[in-house]
């Protein structure tokens, strides 16, 4: 029972790359949620979804898209990174009590 | 949306000290929880409570709903303790906000 992972643990990208993050779950959890974290804040949600097939978003979309492949995985995806994407992006799994991924680590350059 | 403000924002202790962690959220909440970011960066859920007391070997944790607030209470403080306290709250069905954390230093 691995909970939630996360793929790729850390990333470094050039302004106007793109690239996916992988997240999955093993809980049977319908909602699923990306957040991203900056230095000396708390977490800010960017995406969730509520269950296969609906997606919403959080505070924070813009500059991202996601895709809930399935009731497992649930990917993010940056189209034109850019410096201000850089943070670490943490997964989370379950409606009421959440549980968090170990991170990806995203450096734009 | 709702606010959630953590105090105090930094803390240093000396270790076997004991603290108590506080989450004021400004509106009403379905739950609550409590994390623990450990200085590798992983979020470690330490309490899912809405309402209620509830207590986990040296760490327990209140919330009052009705007064929109929880606190957690570290005791005999170890400096494994160390880290960032998160509270995070839910409301409506998905919308989970999250304070900016509590950074507790344990020292020898």
């Amino acid at each position: 029972n691995a909970g939630v992972t996360q793929t790729p643990k850390f990333q470094v990208l050039k302004t106007g790359q793109s690239m996916t993050l992988q997240c999955a779950q093993d809980m049977n959890h319908n909602s699923m949620y990306w957040y991203r974290q900056d230095p000396g804040m708390g977490l800010r949600l960017i995406y969730y979804s509520a269950s296969e097939g609906t997606t919403d978003k959080g505070e924070v979309p813009n500059g991202y898209n996601v895709s809930r492949l399935n009731k497992r995985e649930f990917s993010l995806r940056l189209e034109s990174a850019a410096p201000s994407q850089t943070s670490v992006y943490f997964c989370a799994s379950g409606a009421n009590e959440q549980f968090f991924g170990p991170g990806t680590r995203l450096t734009v350059l | 949306g709702i606010q959630v403000e953590q105090s105090p924002p930094d803390l240093i202790l000396q270790e076997g000290a004991n603290s108590t962690l506080r989450c004021n959220f400004s509106d009403s909440v379905n739950n609550l929880q409590w994390f623990h970011q450990n200085p590798w960066g992983q979020l470690i859920n330490l309490f899912y409570i809405p309402s209620g007391t509830k207590q986990n070997g040296r760490l327990s944790a209140t919330t009052v709903a009705t007064e929109r607030y929880s606190l957690l209470y570290i005791s005999s403080s170890q400096t494994t303790d160390s880290g960032v306290y998160f509270c995070a709250v839910r409301e409506g069905y998905q919308k989970v906000t999250f304070g900016i954390g509590t950074k507790l230093q344990v020292i020898p």
